[in-house]
């Protein structure tokens, strides 16, 4: 399985965009980019996912290099609720059921 | 629309000895997934269920075994409990259809400690 990077953690003030990268440069092509969270006493909860394009939704962006082998997920306005520990995961297209988790980045948001 | 819940939320045992825990599933999920997070870790993937049968497995041994139930609930059963299975159980539920796998919603775990 191809594997991804992150930082071990990340520093944001409050309301100002985070960036949060992923390195996996070891990525097929049909390998989607998801991106989870987890917050404290919590579950981990779906952020985002994309294959090739970047996307957006309510929670975040989803930037994604041309070569694929890394990507960026965006955080527009950090807020307290947003501190928590952010998963990059590569889910095969052709694969359904496991999530392979890393260790990902604890993001600290302070006020 | 009900969430996916666990229950017990935590749980001591001692070595040796043998636990259930139980998930029910997000209303309209056929799927439900198990997963193992220690301490300072990103979750670990013990085993998927879809209906009724498990279809996926991770490294995990054969004392850890599963259910899933006609409702879509599910139980997740560890035998000789060892103190390394001290960590947060982690259930999550999805709806697959023609083999597409949606989004997995997570409950918020339960903690066992093993003594």
């Amino acid at each position: 399985d191809a594997k991804t990077t992150q930082p071990n953690s990340m520093e944001s003030n409050e309301e100002e965009p985070v960036h949060l990268p992923c390195n996996h440069s070891t990525i097929s092509g049909t390998d989607y980019i998801h991106w989870y969270r987890q917050l404290p006493s919590q579950g981990p909860e779906y952020v985002i996912h994309g294959l090739t394009s970047n996307v957006n939704n309510r929670m975040a962006s989803l930037a994604i290099a041309e070569d694929r082998k890394s990507s960026t997920l965006i955080l527009h306005r950090a807020t307290l609720r947003d501190a928590a520990v952010y998963y990059c995961i590569l889910r095969p297209s052709n694969s359904g059921y496991a999530l392979n988790f890393g260790k990902g980045t604890s993001l600290l948001v302070t006020p | 629309e009900t969430g996916v819940t666990q229950s017990p939320t935590h749980l001591i045992k001692t070595r040796g000895q043998q636990v259930t825990l139980r998930c029910s599933s997000q209303s309209g999920h056929n799927t439900v997934s198990w997963y193992q997070q220690a301490l300072g870790q990103g979750p670990q993937f013990i085993f998927q269920y879809y209906r009724e049968e498990e279809n996926g497995r991770g490294n995990f041994p054969p004392r850890f075994s599963g259910l899933q139930f006609p409702n879509y609930s599910s139980e997740l059963n560890v035998n000789a409990l060892e103190l390394d299975d001290s960590a947060l159980y982690l259930c999550a539920s999805s709806f697959s259809s023609s083999g597409r796998r949606e989004t997995q919603y997570f409950g918020p775990g339960t903690r066992l400690l093993v003594l």
